[in-house]
């Protein structure tokens, strides 16, 4: 039984801060790793991609990836009012399933 | 706009009636994924397509719940009979199919629909 784990939250920063918001997997053949974000009554907006160990980054979203420790993150900086939302963690294995996690809910403080 | 769409947005049925939801990938896109969504919680996988073929339905319950992805038109997710414990949002997500990358598929999502059972 693949499982993809999260904090469930809420996770609350002020603004301006770094947000951290961690997944961690028991599937050791995954191969692909997303974060997407979900506004409450909306659908999930894809974030971010990573496949390879280390860093990735994009703007101000920053991904990073441990396949040894079964580890992926995702760090927000300078973190806005905006980036309020659900945060899911996909995992992708040799097949096209994903596997979600929960969630973690991101409170970004004014 | 060529993003995933699906249709109702909302539908209501009472409990015993189908319910019947669509989706369109997005252009270009073969590959069809229905995730459902209950309130307060993570998405869960049901099915996955690809035209007229079904590659993984998994996560489908056993009973009541069919999907098809035929040659032309949408995908359709059919709920026969609905029970108040279907009310959900239901999405509808797609990929290429291209990847030369086992594993490395982008899903997109569509809007989703929100079926509530009375």
């Amino acid at each position: 039984q693949k499982e993809v784990e999260q904090n469930s939250g809420p996770l609350s920063v002020p603004e301006g801060a770094i947000a951290s918001l961690n997944c961690t997997y028991s599937d050791r053949v995954s191969q692909s790793f997303f974060w997407y974000r979900q506004y409450s009554g909306k659908s999930p907006e894809l974030i971010m991609s990573i496949y390879s160990n280390g860093d990735k980054e994009d703007g101000r979203f920053t991904a990073q990836l441990n396949k040894a420790s079964q580890y992926v993150s995702l760090l927000i900086r300078d973190s806005q009012p905006s980036d309020s939302a659900t945060y899911l963690c996909a995992v992708n294995g040799y097949g096209q399933n994903f596997v979600f996690g929960p969630g973690t809910r991101l409170s970004v403080l004014p | 706009n060529a993003g995933v769409m699906q249709n109702p947005r909302h539908l209501v049925r009472r409990r015993g009636q189908e319910a019947r939801l669509r989706c369109s990938p997005m252009k270009g896109h073969s590959h069809v994924y229905w995730y459902r969504q209950l309130p307060e919680e993570g998405l869960k996988f049901m099915v996955y397509l690809q035209k007229e073929n079904i590659i993984d339905e998994s996560g489908m319950p056993k009973e009541r719940f069919s999907a098809e992805f035929p040659k032309e038109g949408p995908s359709i997710l059919r709920i026969q009979q609905v029970v108040r414990g279907d009310s959900a949002a239901y999405f509808c997500a797609s990929s290429s199919g291209t990847s030369g990358t086992a594993g490395q598929e982008t899903q997109y999502f569509g809007p989703g629909t929100r079926l509530l059972v009375l």
